[in-house]
C-alpha cells in the first residue's frame, strides 16, 4: 500500500519568506497527488492536485507543487508567504479507492 | 451553499454512551467517506460508501457503524464510546469512487469524558 511522508512537521517563517514543504510517496506507477490545507478550526480544502500532464501544478492562493517521478516527490511551494497562510498542510496520494494522508506540516507565519 | 455538511459540529459525551454524526452532500457525488483526525492531526480513512454500498472498511472497531440511507447521506453511529474515540471526524465526498477530488465537511469534534 501507498504511504506518504512529510518530513517537515513544523515550519516557522516570517512574512514574505519563501516556502517549500516536502512530500514523498512510497511507490511509483500512476499516481494522483494532492495538497490540502486546514486553517485553524476549519475543514480541509484542496490547494492543488496532480493527475497527469505538466508536472508543475498551480493551485489556489499562489501555491504550486512539482511532481518529480524519479524522486517520488510532490513538494509544495510558495514564493512569498503571508500571515494568512498559517495552517496545517497535508499531502495525500490516492491508493485504489482511498486517500492516504501524510502526517501534516504545521506552518506558522509571523508578521 | 454548503457542499458537505455535518451535524453536530461539537459533541461532548460520557464514556459508554452511543452517539451519531450525520453527513450530507449536495454535490451529486456517488461516493462518501468518513475520516478520523486524531489529536496529532493525523488523518485516517475509516469508511467509504459508493451509492449506498460499503466499499472501504479500514479495520475500524465494530462499535462504529456507518449507514447510508441514500447516496447523499452517510451517517456514523458509535456505540459504547471510549476515551480514545475523542477526535475530529470528517465526512467527505467525491464524484466517482477512487477518482477525482474529495470535498470535506467542516468536521465534528467529539470529546469523550
Amino acid at each position: 500500500a501507498q504511504s506518504v511522508s512529510q518530513h517537515n512537521h513544523h515550519v516557522i517563517l516570517s512574512e514574505a519568506a519563501s516556502l517549500e514543504l516536502g512530500c514523498n510517496y512510497s511507490y511509483g506507477g500512476t499516481v494522483n497527488l494532492f495538497w490540502y490545507v486546514q486553517y485553524p478550526g476549519q475543514h480541509l480544502q484542496l490547494l492543488l492536485k496532480y493527475f497527469s500532464g505538466d508536472p508543475l501544478v498551480k493551485g489556489i492562493k499562489g501555491f504550486e507543487a512539482e511532481f518529480i517521478k524519479s524522486k517520488f516527490s510532490f513538494n509544495l511551494r510558495k514564493p512569498s508567504v503571508q500571515w494568512s497562510d498559517t495552517a496545517e498542510y497535508f499531502c495525500a496520494v490516492k491508493d485504489t479507492d482511498k486517500l492516504i494522508f501524510g502526517t501534516g506540516t504545521r506552518l506558522q507565519v509571523f508578521p | 451553499d454548503t457542499a458537505v455538511s455535518q451535524t453536530p459540529k461539537y459533541l461532548v459525551t460520557q464514556m459508554g454512551n452511543d452517539k451519531s454524526i450525520k453527513c450530507e452532500q449536495n454535490l451529486g457525488h456517488d461516493t462518501m467517506y468518513w475520516y478520523k483526525q486524531d489529536s496529532k492531526k493525523f488523518l485516517k480513512i475509516m469508511f467509504s460508501y459508493n451509492n449506498k454500498e460499503l466499499i472501504i472498511n479500514e479495520t475500524v472497531p465494530n462499535r462504529f457503524s456507518p449507514k447510508s440511507p441514500d447516496k447523499a447521506h452517510l451517517n456514523l453511529h458509535i456505540n459504547s464510546l471510549e476515551l480514545g474515540d475523542s477526535a475530529v471526524y470528517f465526512c467527505a465526498s467525491s464524484q466517482v469512487v477512487g477518482m477525482g477530488t474529495q470535498y470535506f465537511g467542516p468536521g465534528t469534534r467529539l470529546l469523550v469524558l
